[in-house]
């Protein structure tokens, strides 16, 4: 029972390249998002997407790039790595639900730096 | 725009203690709220929900009940024991988004010594 599979776990990036995180969920589920978390920051939202070749921005989009063509993945990319964007990233993935009233399943979390 | 506010810490409290963590919250409407905890090292699991006012979710000795006339859907167990340390996160989606955008508070990381 996978869940929410993200890779890779661990990550070190020069500032400037580029790179793409992975994520994967095998519960069929319609929407998924990209958080990234912070020290006193909590979790601020990146994109998400409702459905494939549907995807929107969140909180703080700025750097980073997703796409959704098949409902199982839900790929993150930074476009040119920053030393601001050195942060754990965390994939989530939810059935669509009335009001909002489906929690969220999340995956491990991919650990970024960048030097 | 919603937003959630919650104790920060971080608390640190003896085995069998009694635990209170405040979470308020401001959104229109009637949003889902939800407790979430995240163990070292790992992603984050939820621990409770409730998605309408005076809903009381509850799972592994923790309680919060959804009080709208408050704003507030504060989280508490009885007697805490080593394995609760964590960080716990108060979030909330809908009512205008849906559950592919939560938005969550700070965090509170606590820490139970036997």
């Amino acid at each position: 029972n996978a869940g929410v599979t993200q890779t890779p776990k661990f990550q070190v990036l020069k500032t400037g390249q580029s790179m793409t995180l992975q994520c994967a969920q095998d519960m069929n589920h319609e929407y998924m998002s990209w958080y990234r978390q912070d020290p006193g920051m909590g979790l601020r939202l990146i994109h998400y997407s409702v459905g494939a070749g549907i995807t929107d921005q969140g909180e703080v989009p700025n750097g980073y790039n997703v796409s959704r063509s098949t409902t199982e993945d839900f790929p993150l990319r930074l476009l040119s790595a920053a030393p601001s964007q050195t942060s754990v990233y965390f994939c989530a993935s939810s059935r669509a639900g009335r009001w909002g009233n489906q929690p969220q399943h999340f995956g491990d979390g991919t650990r970024l730096s960048i030097l | 725009g919603n937003s959630v506010t919650q104790m920060e810490g971080p608390v640190t409290l003896s085995e069998e203690a009694f635990l209170t963590i405040n979470c308020t919250y401001t959104a229109t409407g009637y949003p889902s709220l939800f407790w979430y905890v995240q163990y070292p090292g790992e992603g984050l699991q939820l621990l409770l929900k409730a998605t309408k006012a005076d809903d009381k979710g509850s799972n592994k000795g923790f309680e919060a009940t959804y009080r709208k006339e408050t704003t507030s859907f504060h989280l508490e167990k009885g007697s805490v024991q080593v394995s609760d340390s964590a960080v716990y996160f108060c979030a909330l989606s809908g009512p205008q988004g849906g559950s592919e955008k939560l938005v969550f508070g700070k965090g509170m990381k606590l820490t139970v010594n036997p």
